[in-house]
């Protein structure tokens, strides 16, 4: 059973452009959370998802960030028009239906805007 | 609003002692808690998990403990090794789905 899978690991857009981001929950998950890491900073939650759901988006920025968990393929999360503040690890987590909200992390994807 | 603070925010030891990391949140109407250790550059790992209907959880030289009422998580890590030396969050899941992370701790193990 392969973990939560993110791609791409590193990625570098330059100011303006878009960005997005993908999550492979692992195999059963149908829960999919987005958190932000800045640098020396701790993790921030950004949005849950079910499928085809979004559930709570309290931690996400009002413009341009928006997500999505479609019912075939992973979970995206695009930023438009991307800033040099938006650069940061973006982690997703999946859990299983019934559940604890026990939550399983991807590696991260490292974003640079340059 | 639910806040979770962890103290220290570094921690240096030898190989071998044992250590405990604190980790105090301001509402007690939590789901669960959670500890994770995060290794510079990479994800998180789970290391233990804890109902808010219980009060402890073990793995091996790690063993958490939760005190609701008081909002208060320990980690006590046993035996310390190099191998040890990351970073530690504690994790709050509150039962509006969302989940509060605090800042962590940075521990290093010296040889």
């Amino acid at each position: 059973n392969a973990g939560v899978m993110q791609n791409p690991r590193h990625l570098v857009r330059r100011r303006g452009q878009e960005a997005r981001l993908r999550c492979s929950p692992m195999k059963g998950h149908s829960h999919v959370y987005w958190y932000r890491q800045l640098p020396e900073e701790g993790l921030k939650f950004m949005v849950y998802l079910q499928k085809e759901n979004i559930i709570d988006e309290s931690g996400m920025p009002k413009e341009r960030f928006s997500a999505e968990f479609p019912k075939e393929g992973p979970s995206i999360l695009r930023i438009q028009q991307v800033v040099r503040g938006d650069s940061a690890a973006y982690f997703c987590a999946s859990s299983p239906p019934a559940s604890s909200y026990e939550q399983y992390f991807g590696p991260g994807t490292r974003l640079t805007v340059t | 609003k639910q806040e979770v603070t962890q103290i220290p925010a570094a921690l240096s030891v030898p190989e071998g002692e044992n250590l405990v990391l604190n980790c105090s949140f301001t509402d007690s109407a939590i789901y669960n808690l959670q500890w994770f250790r995060q290794d510079p550059g990479k994800g998180l790992t789970s290391l233990l998990l804890i109902q808010s209907s219980q009060r402890e959880q073990t793995s091996g030289r790690l063993n958490a403990s939760l005190d609701k009422s008081s909002g208060r998580s320990t980690l006590y890590i046993a035996a310390s090794q190099p191998g040890d030396s990351a970073t530690y969050l504690c994790a709050v899941h509150t039962g509006g789905f969302k989940t509060i992370f605090g800042a962590g701790t940075r521990l290093f193990v010296k040889a």
